[in-house]
């Protein structure tokens, strides 16, 4: 497979534990996020998004947790097994004028590694 | 549904050569965003097209370019390439303003 990252920060968890995932973002004005899960060989795939006007969306097995006041953003994935090993990225996106979509600005990523 | 493609999957260059890549969106979405990923970068946006307008471009040289057809399909063109070059480009496209959905991306090598 390709590696999608080197020396990423590595969280280590065993099988069945939860998973927090943090991501700092870098602008105010961003008013939609994104997790996003790359395994190797494979494009980001989408986990779960969250708008500005929230602080909290739950998906299946997986929480997004997102505090405006210190520009932060957190993955919770619950109980969590092997197929969850991968790099996981968290993406902002501010909407320019005109309706366009803009451009997904992405974090650094975060490898998981989980033990059997 | 099928998802995005991008042809090829791998490409092998030398420096100076020039590449043409490809991506066929999701049937129906009419925004394509190109991307790129190395190891010391991380994934960084290069530019979005949208009913064949570049609406968004990023921070890239202008030996980056891109085009969108009437169809939706996209095409990046690196020009004069470099050792830099060298890394994994995303295709993904959406249905604005809703996620974007990548490819599995061209492994792109210059030697």
């Amino acid at each position: 497979g390709e590696s999608v990252g080197l020396h990423l920060p590595t969280l280590s968890v065993q099988e069945g534990d939860n998973s927090i995932i943090n991501c700092a973002y870098s602008n105010s004005a961003s008013d939609y996020f994104i997790w996003y899960k790359q395994e190797s060989g494979k494009g980001p795939q989408f986990i779960i998004d969250i708008r500005s006007n929230m602080d909290k969306r739950q998906g299946q097995r997986v929480t997004v947790l997102l505090n405006k006041t210190v520009k932060h953003l957190s993955l919770q994935i619950a109980a969590t097994q092997p197929g969850d090993s991968a790099v996981y990225f968290c993406a902002e996106k501010a909407v320019n004028y005109g309706g366009s979509q803009g451009n997904l600005i992405f974090g650094k990523g975060t490898k998981l590694s989980v033990k059997p | 549904k099928a998802g995005v493609t991008q042809t090829p999957r791998y490409l092998i260059k030398t420096r100076g050569q020039q590449v043409t890549l490809s991506c066929s969106p999701i049937s129906g979405h009419r925004s394509v965003s190109w991307y790129q990923q190395t190891p010391g970068q991380g994934l960084q946006f290069l530019f979005e097209y949208f009913s064949e307008t570049q609406r968004n471009k990023g921070n890239f040289p202008g030996r980056f370019s891109g085009r969108q057809f009437s169809n939706s399909r996209s095409e990046m063109n690196v020009s004069t390439l470099e050792l830099g070059d060298s890394a994994l480009y995303l295709c993904a496209s959406s249905l604005p303003p809703y996620e974007q959905y990548f490819g599995p991306g061209t492994r792109l090598t210059v030697t």
